[in-house]
């Protein structure tokens, strides 16, 4: 199975702040990762897929990049409703996985 | 507007059997594979099980394989997973989950509220 590693596990970062999480395939997945984000309580939500394209209705704060093997994360500009955990998820073959997850807290 | 609501959790004992179901609506569910990921409290999210949009595949994760059945009736927009010797482990917050992409198997873009099994003696 591929397995996805995140990093870091937890972030602290004020509002505004540029924030970039990182997940890396133990293999290459070419571009099929999407990233999710999920509030205490609640269902994911899909923010991007294909590695790079941003989900319908998702603020353009949030990117996604890389291909391979690395991929990142990024909000451009922190805000607190961001406060969740973010979720990567490779597709590349039918046995799905996710990440670990990383827990952004605002400070 | 896409509508996942699960139902059937609840709490059984080791070795016990749980069928749970998800009624679909605000989309073709005929045209949409399915797929049903679970939570462990406090942890993480886990892959379950895929099946097709015309149910003719179906894919599970290790952990499940030869113990959960996922079926599908397209006629009833329901989406099924029963589960069979349960163990402690299989305690989570299990999600009914939609296919972002017609006749594929890719990312997910709308997941039910979940519904809660707990293993336990």
């Amino acid at each position: 199975d591929i397995e996805m590693t995140q990093s870091p596990y937890t972030l602290s970062a004020s509002v505004g702040d540029r924030v970039t999480i990182t997940c890396r395939a133990s293999q290459s997945i070419s571009s099929w990762l999407a990233w999710y984000q999920q509030k205490p309580g609640k269902a994911p939500k899909l923010l991007i897929y294909k590695a790079s394209s941003l989900e319908s209705g998702v603020p353009s704060r949030f990117s996604g990049s890389g291909s391979g093997t690395d991929f990142t994360l990024t909000i451009s500009s922190l805000q607190p409703d961001d406060s969740a955990t973010y979720y990567c998820q490779q597709y590349n073959s039918y046995m799905f996985t996710f990440g670990q997850g990383t827990k952004l807290e605002i400070k | 507007e896409v509508q996942l609501v699960e139902s059937g959790g609840g709490l059984v004992q080791p070795g016990g059997s749980l069928r749970l179901s998800c009624s679909a609506s605000g989309f073709t569910f005929s045209s949409y594979a399915m797929h049903w990921v679970r939570q462990a409290p406090g942890k993480g999210l886990k892959y379950v099980s895929t099946i097709s949009s015309t149910g003719g595949a179906t894919y599970y994760a290790d952990s499940v394989k030869g113990r959960f059945t996922i079926s599908r009736d397209n006629s009833k927009n329901t989406l099924n997973l029963q589960m069979t010797s349960l163990r402690l482990e299989d305690t989570a917050m299990y999600y009914c989950v939609k296919d972002h992409w017609s006749g594929s198997f890719r990312d997910f873009d709308y997941w039910g509220q979940g519904t809660l099994v707990t293993v336990s003696s």
